[in-house]
């Protein structure tokens, strides 16, 4: 039972590199999610899809971007990365999004460093 | 937007003592709050949840309580074993996103 499966799992870039992550479910979920979690600060909400066909922005959007390929696969964009995008990126999906008691379900993480 | 605040940032205890972690939130429409454990190398994984008309819910060793009018919730865990070390995150919810607090490392001794 897979789950969400995020991929790479590491990745080094120098700064101005561009790179997709890439992530797929396979509950049948309808809403995913991009998080990148910084020592201290928990993890931020990037961008976040309700469902096929819809992205928002989260807190933190800028210096990416993202596509919602179909109902499994959800990719955050880095078009020119920059050494404040070092981070763990964490691709997440839950049934539905904003249901009272909604859980999410996480990827195991993606860890890039910007040079 | 929420703000959640977590203390301690970490936490070291002996094998079979107790172990708390609190958070507090700042937007009283905050009405579900879950905490999730991330062992190492891994994604957070929800282990207990509780919602905003109830006080306290517990699952085996670990309980969270909720107080609405102190807008803070806490995660208890009674008999720390050694693979309950991990990092603990709570969050609240409402308006249809999460806000995690900043996470607390829990180190069980044997």
């Amino acid at each position: 039972n897979a789950g969400v499966t995020q991929t790479p799992k590491f990745q080094v870039l120098k700064t101005g590199q561009s790179m997709t992550l890439q992530c797929a479910q396979d509950m049948n979920h309808n809403s995913m999610y991009w998080y990148r979690q910084d020592p201290g600060m928990g993890l931020r909400l990037i961008y976040y899809s309700a469902s096929e066909g819809t992205t928002d922005k989260g807190e933190v959007p800028n210096g990416y971007n993202v596509s919602r390929l179909n109902k499994r696969e959800f990719s955050l964009r880095l078009e020119s990365a920059a050494p404040s995008q070092t981070s763990v990126y964490f691709c997440a999906s839950s049934e539905t999004l904003g249901g009272l008691g909604e859980k999410l379900f996480f990827g195991s993480g993606t860890q890039l460093s910007v040079l | 937007g929420e703000n959640v605040e977590q203390h301690p940032s970490t936490l070291s205890v002996q094998e079979g003592d107790s172990a708390v972690i609190k958070c507090t939130y700042s937007d009283s429409a905050s009405n579900y709050f879950p905490w999730y454990k991330q062992e190492l190398g891994k994604g957070p994984q929800l282990i207990i949840d509780i919602r905003s008309n109830v006080g306290e819910k517990k699952d085996q060793r670990i309980a969270v309580t909720l107080n609405k009018t102190a807008k803070h919730f806490s995660l208890h865990i009674t008999e720390t074993q050694p693979e309950d070390s991990a990092v603990y995150f709570c969050a609240g919810h409402n308006f249809n996103k999460f806000y995690f607090g900043s996470g607390t490392k829990l180190n069980v001794k044997p």
